[in-house]
């Protein structure tokens, strides 16, 4: 157990649907990413919060979107969806010493069918 | 920019066998590398990394060294189990895109047949 949670593990919905992905991360830890996984495209790095504010951006969609809380947790939104949005959703966390090296923890993760 | 580049899968072999999955990447400035692993069904579990040049990263009988003259970060096991069947993962971090975020590589599934 890597101590991230994420909900649900799964989602089924339609086309031109909006969904959102909850994480928490960590006990301690204050930077959440969020990651894609998919067959085609690999693990893709989308989007990163750090203790509430967006650090870096990735290859995320316009349609997507993502907040982190005062909590720590973090949400990612996921709007008209297309059936190329299927995929799994993994939110990982770390402590982000500003040394780099730091491990990040991932979460079960989320999988996205479109249908 | 940063980018992994790591052996195609599938493998498959047999119990005891020798393992090796080859990595190498690209990077801006200096970076932290990764093996992650996935077994099926679930999220993704750090293997091993080495933050420097030189380091040698260890876990579960799996070894890999961080090469910077060859860019490389190739990951070994002496002897498989059936158990060590998953997907595993090269990534790395780099400092010098100013973030931490992870680039993975594309990943190899490995099979041990018992």
């Amino acid at each position: 157990d890597s101590g991230v949670t994420q909900t649900p593990k799964h989602l089924i919905t339609a086309t031109g649907q909006r969904v959102t992905l909850r994480c928490s991360p960590r006990s301690g830890d204050l930077s959440v990413y969020w990651y894609q996984q998919s067959l085609d495209q690999g693990l893709q790095f989308l989007i990163q919060y750090y203790n509430g504010e967006e650090r870096a951006k990735g290859n995320i969609l316009e349609r997507f979107s993502a907040q982190q809380f005062p909590d720590l947790h973090s949400e990612l939104n996921l709007s008209s969806l297309e059936l190329g949005d299927s995929a799994l959703y993994f939110c990982a966390s770390s402590v982000d010493s500003g040394r780099g090296g730091d491990t990040q923890y991932f979460g079960p993760g989320t999988r996205l069918t479109v249908l | 920019g940063n980018s992994v580049t790591q052996m195609e899968g599938p493998v498959t072999l047999s119990e005891e066998a020798f393992l090796t999955i080859n990595c190498t990447y690209t990077a801006t400035g200096y970076p932290s590398l990764f093996w992650y692993v996935q077994y099926p069904g679930e999220g993704l579990q750090l293997l091993l990394k080495a933050t420097k040049a030189d380091d040698k990263g260890s876990n579960k009988g799996f070894e890999a060294t961080y090469r910077k003259e060859t860019t490389s970060f190739h990951l070994e096991k002496g002897s498989v189990q059936v158990s060590d069947s998953a997907v595993y993962f090269c990534a790395l971090s780099d400092l010098g895109s100013n973030d931490y975020k992870l680039s993975f590589g594309a990943g190899t599934t490995v099979t041990v047949r018992a």
